[in-house]
């Protein structure tokens, strides 16, 4: 079956603009996380929907970062007013339920560079 | 703040030897998780470790899980160039948000044929 799919797969702009990322999950999946790799780190956690709500965003650096799901499938990373600083790649990932132990399972990735 | 400190960073080895990778925390997790990625794709999940103790074996990848659960290991034996690749483990937040993995710089391994 289809995997995680984001786009687009690379997003270079300029410094102030304003950029979506999207995530379209495994069919089915109820959780869907976002994550925030930068060269050389590991993944750092953004957000975690569990259906339609953010179920955790505590990890969103600042207001200029949002991230919406409202059909419980399909997901969008905003990103407000871009930094030089928020230049990584963006991935995805979804889960069957959410559950600690359940497998999440990553997409690709969005690589975004900011000028 | 939770952190998972992985060793070594980098790790460079000629196809047959062995190696060792470690992940250490001061905080103890409700599991562990390693992953491998490979450049211009997302992590990809080989095992999941969640009584203190334990120890799984996939292939030749020997993973142990900390009696205290804050620490794990990663043991692969007669490395070959397929296991070129990006080793991170990641912790699920004992306590906290069932999405909330917090992940490892990782260990870049490059394996010479």
């Amino acid at each position: 079956g289809a995997g995680v799919s984001q786009t687009p797969s690379n997003k270079v702009t300029e410094k102030g603009k304003y950029v979506e990322l999207r995530c379209d999950p495994i069919s089915g999946h109820t959780a869907l996380y976002w994550y925030r790799q930068s060269l050389g780190q590991g993944p750092e956690f953004l957000i975690y929907f569990q259906g339609t709500g953010a179920a955790d965003d505590s990890g969103l650096p600042n207001d200029r970062f949002f991230a919406v799901r409202p059909e419980g499938s399909v997901s969008t990373l905003k990103i407000q007013r871009t930094e030089r600083g928020d230049s990584a790649v963006y991935l995805c990932a979804s889960s069957s339920s959410g559950a600690t132990a359940d497998t999440q399972y990553f997409g690709p990735g969005t690589r975004l560079t900011v000028l | 703040t939770q952190l998972l400190e992985q060793s070594p960073q980098f790790l460079s080895i000629q196809e047959g030897e062995n190696l060792t990778v470690y992940c250490n925390s001061s905080s103890v997790f409700s599991s562990l998780q390693w992953y491998r990625q490979e450049p211009g794709e997302g992590p990809v999940l080989l095992v999941t470790v969640v009584t203190g103790g334990e120890v799984k074996k996939l292939k030749r990848l020997t993973f142990q899980f900390g009696d205290a659960r804050k620490d794990s290991s990663l043991h692969i034996t007669a490395a070959q160039p397929g296991d070129t690749g990006l080793y991170l483990c990641a912790g699920a937040d004992y306590g906290g948000s069932q999405g909330n993995l917090i992940f490892g710089k990782g260990t870049k391994l490059s394996v010479k044929p």
